[in-house]
């Protein structure tokens, strides 16, 4: 069975420091990969797509940056964190156009 | 483009009380409705996938049901266990691998 892991649960970092949020899946190959950002009360907000090694589409011009180096891995990274950072972060796979599946989101606060 | 609204935002029911969710979408061409159920801190979990006018699916005290232009996910007899945030999705158009979600409804069961 298919299954994803993302880590880390929870997460403070200061202003200005930088971030890693790591995304892997097993049981699949050649997944498409998403990157969510829900803020608190407020929908699902897609910030990166990949449907493939090294292929990413970018939704929302930010201070973040995403990166497929494996086939089943997908990283999420800011080389600078701001205050507007902060939220809950979710990474998800789908296969083609069916359903997708989430991870159980990282937490982050940005101090 | 795709637009998935769900209403209401917040439904508050007594414990046994039924309901409905409703999410309405302006697709070009049905491609098939997801439900998901999403508690507080975790990610989404996948409840159903309808793909046709008219199909319904079941699941404990949860049903979904499908029309050409909405999608109800009728709730019987709730339990306080029930209660989470509902959200629902519209699969990606061809050419686009972005699954289209609509904001939820937070669901709240009193005993």
């Amino acid at each position: 069975s298919q299954t994803i892991h993302q880590w880390p649960a929870t997460l403070v970092q200061p202003v200005g420091s930088p971030l890693s949020l790591e995304c892997t899946v097993e049981g699949t190959s050649n997944p498409n990969l998403y990157w969510y950002r829900q803020a608190a009360g407020r929908g699902l907000q897609l910030l990166f797509y990949s449907v493939g090694i090294g292929q990413i589409s970018s939704e929302v011009p930010q201070n973040l940056s995403a990166s497929r180096p494996q086939d089943r891995q997908f990283i999420l990274s800011s080389k600078k964190l701001l205050l507007s950072d902060s939220g809950f972060y979710l990474c998800a796979w789908s296969q083609g156009r069916a359903e997708a599946f989430f991870g159980q989101g990282t937490r982050l606060t940005v101090v | 483009e795709d637009q998935v609204t769900q209403s209401p935002e917040a439904l508050r029911l007594q414990e046994g009380e039924s309901s409905s969710l409703n999410c309405s979408y302006t697709v070009s061409g049905l491609r098939g409705l997801f439900w998901y159920r999403q508690d507080p801190g975790k990610g989404p979990e996948f409840l159903f996938t309808l793909y046709s006018a008219g199909e319904e699916k079941e699941k404990e005290r949860l049903k979904a049901t499908l029309t050409k232009k909405e999608s109800f996910l009728h709730i019987t007899a709730p339990k306080p266990e029930d209660s989470a945030t509902y959200l629902c999705a519209v699969p990606p158009r061809g050419g686009s691998e972005k699954l289209v979600f609509g904001k939820g409804t937070k669901l709240t069961v009193n005993p």
